[in-house]
């Protein structure tokens, strides 16, 4: 059965701190693995990591992949309290007619406290 | 550009009545499209997925079922909701391996 585990499944941190989220992953036929945002309501796209070893920036947002030991890390510099979410991390695995199937995680809450 | 638009945002049914929720897409043609459920304190789960007109797989037994009547339209429906219905329904397009784009989602409480 395909599994997608993040932690901490919370974390409450004060503005200017440093935080790791963690993604880790068994799934068949895996393809990549995306990071979301959400704030409210519908998640936003952060990453996309196909390849093992390179970082993806973005702002104070960063993350990398490593296919061999089968997770990713989600690092965000700086926090703020705009920060403040649920991050999901989904593993794409491949499917028929090159359908984008996704396996998420249950999330990491991140509250950014002033 | 593309958008997604997902009604309604909240709806509250009586257990026994029947579901009707929608999704359109813009600025796209032939998306896949995707019906996902989260539910409090757990990650998203698939529901439905289509790769066209027409075409809908499951990924979890239940009393839903979706259909897409049109390329940009994916709609999921119920004959009669169970209280273990409730729950976040979001829905989703992509175009090939790309990642997916969310709706805003639909507070379903079915009480």
């Amino acid at each position: 059965e395909d599994k997608v585990v993040q932690s901490p499944l919370s974390l409450v941190v004060h503005e200017g701190d440093t935080v790791t989220l963690n993604c880790s992953y068994e799934v068949t036929n895996f393809r990549s693995l995306l990071w979301y945002k959400q704030e409210k309501k519908a998640p936003t796209f952060l990453f996309m990591l196909t390849s093992s070893g390179i970082e993806k920036k973005s702002g104070r947002l960063s993350s990398i992949l490593d296919k061999k030991e089968l997770f990713s890390i989600l690092n965000i510099t700086a926090t703020q309290t705009g920060d403040s979410a649920i991050y999901l991390c989904a593993a794409s695995v491949a499917a028929p007619y090159n359908n984008n199937d996704m396996r998420f995680g249950a999330g990491t809450r991140l509250t950014v406290k002033p | 550009s593309q958008t997604i638009h997902q009604w309604p945002a909240t709806l509250v049914q009586p257990v026994g009545s029947p579901l009707s929720l929608e999704c359109t897409v813009e600025g796209t043609s032939n998306p896949n499209l995707y019906w996902y459920r989260q539910a409090a304190g757990r990650g998203l789960q698939l529901l439905f997925y289509s790769v066209g007109i027409g075409q809908i797989s499951s990924e979890v037994p239940q009393n839903l079922s979706a259909s897409r009547p049109q390329d940009r339209q994916f709609i999921l429906s119920s004959k009669k909701l169970l209280l273990s219905d409730s729950g976040f329904y979001l829905c989703a397009w992509s175009v090939a391996l790309t990642e997916a784009f969310f709706g805003q989602g639909t507070r379903l409480t079915v009480v």
